[in-house]
């Protein structure tokens, strides 16, 4: 166990809708990184939250957002949800800092969604 | 585009064989490097990292890793597997300048049989 959880674990929603998956990082943590895990593939960066603010993001388009709370827990929103949204998705959570890359992401069992 | 490689998608052992699994990269600054394991039904865990220093690492359950620089590799090794080895397995990178992004390869699916 990793102390990362998230909510829900599964969820089934249709073409058009909007959704948000929630994060609780381990204690201590103050960095929150979003995975899409398609089936049978590995995880895609989505992008990652640093003291609240977004420090990253990956090739996904502007109806993934995300946001981190004070204290660092996370949610991911996608509006206009698509067939091809349906997979894992993952949180992460560290400790981070902006001077270097030497830390260690630990994951959190992941949020399923299907989209009809 | 920086990308991470894993040579085989699925492998297949019997118990006490020895497994090797193959990871490449395609970057030739600093690179931090891991290998996660996702067991049927569980989370996504980390087996070992490399950030600096020797580039033989050990890691949990009897697993091992080198990094070796010239080849942009780091491969994943166990001398003996046993039928709860089978899992996913995933090598992963940090690339320097990255916003301390996982880079993900593609899993190799290890099964072993009793």
């Amino acid at each position: 166990e990793t102390g990362v959880t998230q909510s829900p674990t599964h969820l089934i929603k249709t073409r058009g809708q909007q959704v948000t998956l929630r994060c609780s990082s381990q204690s201590g943590h103050n960095t929150v990184s979003w995975y899409q895990q398609a089936l049978g593939q590995g995880p895609q960066f989505i992008f990652q939250y640093y003291r609240e603010e977004e420090n990253g993001r990956g090739n996904f388009p502007p109806r993934f957002s995300g946001l981190q709370f004070p204290n660092y827990s996370s949610e991911l929103n996608v509006n206009a949800l698509e067939l091809d949204d349906s997979a894992l998705y993952l949180c992460a959570s560290s400790l981070g800092n902006l001077a270097g890359e030497q830390e260690t992401q630990y994951f959190g069992p992941g949020t399923r969604l299907l989209v009809l | 585009a920086q990308s991470v490689s894993q040579h085989n998608h699925h492998v297949i052992l019997s118990e006490a064989a020895s497994l090797e699994l193959g990871c490449n990269y395609s970057y030739g600054g600093t690179v931090n490097l891991f290998w996660y394991v996702q067991y049927p039904g569980q989370h996504l865990q980390l087996l070992l990292k490399y950030f600096s220093g020797d580039p033989l690492v050990k890691g949990i359950k009897g697993f091992e890793a080198e990094f070796i620089k010239s080849k942009f590799s780091f491969n994943l090794r166990k001398p003996s597997v046993q039928w709860s080895d089978t899992a996913e397995y995933f090598c992963a990178v940090i690339f320097s300048g990255s916003a301390r992004q996982l880079t993900f390869g593609s899993g190799t699916q290890l099964t072993v049989l009793p």
